[in-house]
């Protein structure tokens, strides 16, 4: 079945330092690939979306670009905010699937 | 526009109870899921409505799980004799027509389970 890897963390920076979350997923076919944020105590939000090869998902400055050759996801930042502290979900879904797949979080801090 | 609504925020229940968890989707999304998010798990899928359709269980982990969705809008999760391993956050997200594996699922701020 489909299978989503992610950095595990927990990953801390200082404020305005770069950031990668390194995401791998495996699939029959092609899926459309997802980054979901969960800021303490609140839901998942959709942070940004690639459905197609070379797609790059963009918002709120973070990127992510959809890699066919390696299977990743991989999300980018280049300068992080203490307002950015959340846990990080990477989750691909499949052409015949309905439900997300997700990875196993990483738990991000970032420090004044 | 209204988001996804969940409710309780908080259960705390005895061991044995039975438990009802409420979830009332965007207005107009015709899929609605149910995941379930605890510290050893991770995020799993338990449920899946679209439209009028027979819903996909493949996700519930035992008989003591159910859910329905009336008049294909809010959905009532049950959890019948309750047991800690069932404490968890529970999760709704809803979408438009699932048909497309692109369409981005929107999640409810989830209801704390905690059983005693």
């Amino acid at each position: 079945g489909d299978s989503v890897t992610q950095m595990e963390g927990p990953v801390t920076l200082s404020e305005e330092a770069f950031l990668t979350i390194n995401c791998t997923y495996t699939a029959t076919g092609y899926p459309s690939l997802f980054w979901y944020v969960q800021y303490p105590g609140e839901g998942l939000q959709l942070l940004l979306k690639a459905t197609k090869a070379d797609d790059k998902g963009s918002n709120k400055g973070f990127e992510a670009t959809y890699r066919k050759e390696t299977t990743s996801f991989h999300l980018e930042k280049g300068s992080v905010q203490v307002s950015d502290s959340a846990v990080y979900f990477c989750a691909s879904r499949g052409g015949s699937a309905r439900q997300l797949t997700f990875g196993s979080g990483t738990q991000l801090t970032v420090l004044p | 526009g209204a988001g996804v609504s969940q409710s309780p925020s908080n259960k705390v229940t005895e061991k044995g109870k039975d438990v009802e968890l409420r979830c009332d989707p965007i207005s107009g999304h015709t899929a609605l899921y149910w995941y379930r998010q605890s510290l050893g798990q991770g995020l799993e899928f338990l449920i899946y409505f679209q439209g009028n359709s027979a819903p996909d269980k493949s996700g519930l982990p035992s008989d003591r799980f159910s859910a329905e969705r009336t008049g294909g809008s809010v959905s009532t999760l049950t959890i019948q004799r309750t047991q800690q391993e069932d404490s968890a956050v529970y999760l709704c997200a809803s979408s438009l027509a699932s048909g497309q594996s692109n369409q981005p699922q929107h999640f409810g701020d989830g209801t704390r389970l905690s059983i005693l």
